[in-house]
């Protein structure tokens, strides 16, 4: 079956630092790749998405790299905000329907 | 547009009482998902329908879990009896069937006391 795998949480970073966070996956056929990120008291909304292998999704200065030969799709931002202050989720489809499989999340908070 | 519409947002319940969340999608999508999240579990896909059939419901929890789409604008997640366990954040999403993104609504906050 699918599953995704997302690094320990939480993460506490100071304002213009670097963001790493790992996402790796496990999935037959081609998945599409996704982040979403949920603001405090709101719903998930869709941050960047990669459909094949080796597609780059940006988006808010944020990046995530489709590796298929790792099977990842890590989550990079070169200067956090502390509004990037959110929990951050990991996706994938795969299979002629839209049910997404989620990994656990992640709570990133950035101080000033 | 008006995104996913999901009434009410605040529910507080005791125990042994009916429950009944409400979901609107977007206007054009045919695949609905109801998601339940809290600490202990995270988000857990509860049900989902494709043009308003249920495709997968294994995520329900147990038969005081029910979800119906009667038309492709409304769904409802009936909890009957509600027990304090319950309490959770319930989300619906929508989305274009084979689209792949899904566009979540502001949620319900449940508290069965």
């Amino acid at each position: 079956g699918n599953s995704v795998t997302q690094m320990e949480g939480p993460v506490t970073l100071s304002e213009e630092a670097f963001l790493t966070i790992n996402c790796t996956y496990t999935a037959t056929g081609y998945p599409s790749l996704f982040w979403y990120v949920q603001y405090p008291g709101e719903g998930l909304q869709l941050l960047l998405k990669a459909t094949k292998a080796d597609d780059k999704g940006s988006n808010k200065g944020f990046e995530a790299t489709y590796r298929k030969e790792t099977t990842s799709f890590h989550l990079e931002k070169g200067s956090v905000q502390v509004s990037d202050s959110a929990v951050y989720f990991c996706a994938l489809t795969s299979g002629a329907n839209s049910k997404l499989t989620f990994g656990k999340g992640i709570t990133l908070s950035v101080r000033p | 547009d008006a995104g996913v519409i999901q009434s009410p947002r605040h529910e507080v319940t005791e125990m042994g009482q009916e429950v009944t969340l409400r979901c609107k999608p977007i206007s054009g999508h045919n695949s609905l998902f109801w998601y339940r999240q809290t600490m202990m579990r995270g988000l857990e896909l509860l049900i989902y329908f494709n043009n308003n059939v249920p495709i997968d419901d294994s995520g329900m929890p147990e038969d005081r879990f029910s979800a119906k789409m009667p038309n492709a604008s409304f769904s409802t997640l009936k909890i009957q009896p509600s027990e304090p366990r319950d309490s959770a954040v319930y989300f619906c999403a929508s989305s274009v069937m084979d689209r792949n993104e899904q566009f979540f609504g502001p949620g319900t906050r449940l508290t069965v006391l």
